[in-house]
């Protein structure tokens, strides 16, 4: 079985200052993990993935997310937030389930507001 | 090509009308999704379809109906929906034996009235 855990629903920042999303996970194999954003009436935008390469890991828009296996997190941070940063952003555990198809399990979500 | 395109992008339909979501991808994977998001929630799985056959029904009720005629295709039949079903309907693609990431597509708005 797999969980996410989204520790904050909600975070408030100012523009120009540090972003950090909480992030943890319990998963049976070693997990697949992502981060995707969803701005309002849209999909949902892959930001970054973790598939047991490099431990942090670069995505757009100047997110990263580092994977800690022994604290079971994957946090996402930005440097500096812009006004366009203002989104929801779901933490995303995944691993091969039955018909080998893939299942995602997502986290509650976090709502990001970026404060001029 | 990386889209995952869903039309309509709106959709008004009434409680007896028949209608239908379509999803379209050309990045040759083998697995598709539809997911249920209502406002401020995480989307909820409710179908995969794994190498056009189906793999996962999460329970969902008869008046939804998937279909996968070929590998880049997936509809959602609705029929007899009730308001409670309105939502946004994302559809997913992915590869089946990596663990890749999933594409979503922009998603349909479906009210019900």
């Amino acid at each position: 079985a797999q969980s996410v855990t989204q520790l904050d629903s909600h975070v408030s920042v100012s523009e120009g200052t540090p972003v950090l999303l909480r992030c943890n996970y319990s998963s049976s194999y070693s997990p697949s993990l992502f981060w995707y954003v969803q701005h309002p009436n849209k999909g949902l935008q892959l930001l970054l993935k973790y598939t047991s390469a490099a431990t942090l890991v670069k995505g757009i828009n100047g997110f990263e997310a580092e994977f800690k296996k022994s604290e079971t997190s994957f946090h996402l941070t930005k440097p500096s937030a812009h006004m366009s940063d203002a989104a929801e952003y779901f933490c995303v555990v995944s691993q091969i389930s039955s018909g080998s198809a893939r299942q995602l399990t997502f986290g509650s979500g976090t709502q990001l507001t970026v404060l001029p | 090509d990386t889209e995952v395109t869903q039309t309509p992008k709106h959709l008004v339909m009434g409680m007896t009308n028949k209608k239908s979501l379509k999803c379209e991808q050309h990045m040759g994977h083998r697995a598709m999704y539809w997911y249920k998001q209502k406002a401020k929630k995480p989307p909820e799985l409710m179908f995969v379809y794994s190498y056009e056959k189906l793999s996962i029904n999460e329970s969902v009720p008869s008046r939804f109906s998937p279909e996968c005629p070929n590998s880049s295709l997936l509809n959602l039949h609705l029929h007899a929906l009730q308001p409670e079903d309105s939502a946004l309907y994302l559809c997913a693609s992915s590869q089946v034996v990596d663990r890749l990431e999933a594409f979503f597509g922009q998603g349909t708005r479906l009210t019900v009235v």
